[in-house]
């Protein structure tokens, strides 16, 4: 166990709606990355928070946002659903220092259909 | 981020040592060598890394050569529950961690009983 949660553990959606996506960071821990895992490959970068304002991008389209409070916890937020965002969604907190070892959550696996 | 490359699959005996191989021919001098592994169902963890010298945690070891173009992550007496997907990331320390970590699709490592 990591200290990592996120909510909801699963999440069906139709294509076109908008979905948000929540993560509570382990204590201690002011950064907040995102990955997206499609089925078969390894966890895709997605963006990453520190002290509430987005610090890094990977390549995903501007649909994808997000948001960090001041508690470090975050959400991730898809608009315009695609059936390829079906996907097992990661986030994990971590502290920037010597090598910044990330924590994961236990994910969310989202379905658009 | 250098690329890696790593055997889709491998199994070994319960009680063995599990040896993972990883090539990484074009590591610049400032990345390190991370090892993070994937439990069916769960988010990545973290294993171990390094920079030039062999490292070993209570988990595993890493085994870097001379020229850092390839490295072995070591689980010296493999059990049932080691069985996962085991991913090689090379990277540097930035300061704010900001570029994510770059997966490929890992080695899946089946531990026999």
């Amino acid at each position: 166990e990591t200290g990592v949660t996120q909510s909801p553990t699963h999440l069906i959606k139709t294509r076109g709606q908008q979905v948000t996506l929540r993560c509570s960071s382990q204590s201690g821990h002011n950064t907040v990355s995102w990955y997206q895992q499609a089925l078969g490959q390894g966890p895709q970068f997605i963006f990453q928070y520190y002290r509430e304002e987005e610090n890094g991008r990977g390549n995903f389209p501007p649909r994808f946002s997000g948001l960090q409070f001041p508690n470090y916890s975050s959400e991730l937020n898809v608009n315009a659903l695609e059936l390829d965002d079906s996907a097992l969604y990661l986030c994990a907190s971590s502290f920037p220092g010597a090598y910044n070892e990330q924590f994961f959550g236990p994910g969310t696996r989202l379905t658009v259909l | 981020d250098a690329k890696t490359t790593q055997p889709p699959s491998m199994d070994c005996a319960e009680g063995r040592a599990a040896n993972l191989p990883c090539n990484h021919s074009t590591i610049s001098g400032n990345e390190y060598v991370y090892w993070y592994r994937q439990i069916h169902s769960q988010g990545p963890q973290y294993i171990i890394h390094g920079l030039k010298n062999n490292e070993t945690n209570e988990m595993a070891s890493l085994i870097i050569t001379e020229d850092r173009k390839s490295s072995t992550l070591i689980l010296p007496h493999a059990t049932l529950r080691d069985t996962a997907v085991y991913y090689c990331i090379v990277r540097t320390h930035s300061g704010g961690g900001a570029d994510g970590l770059t997966f490929g699709k890992g080695t899946h490592l089946i531990i026999q009983p």
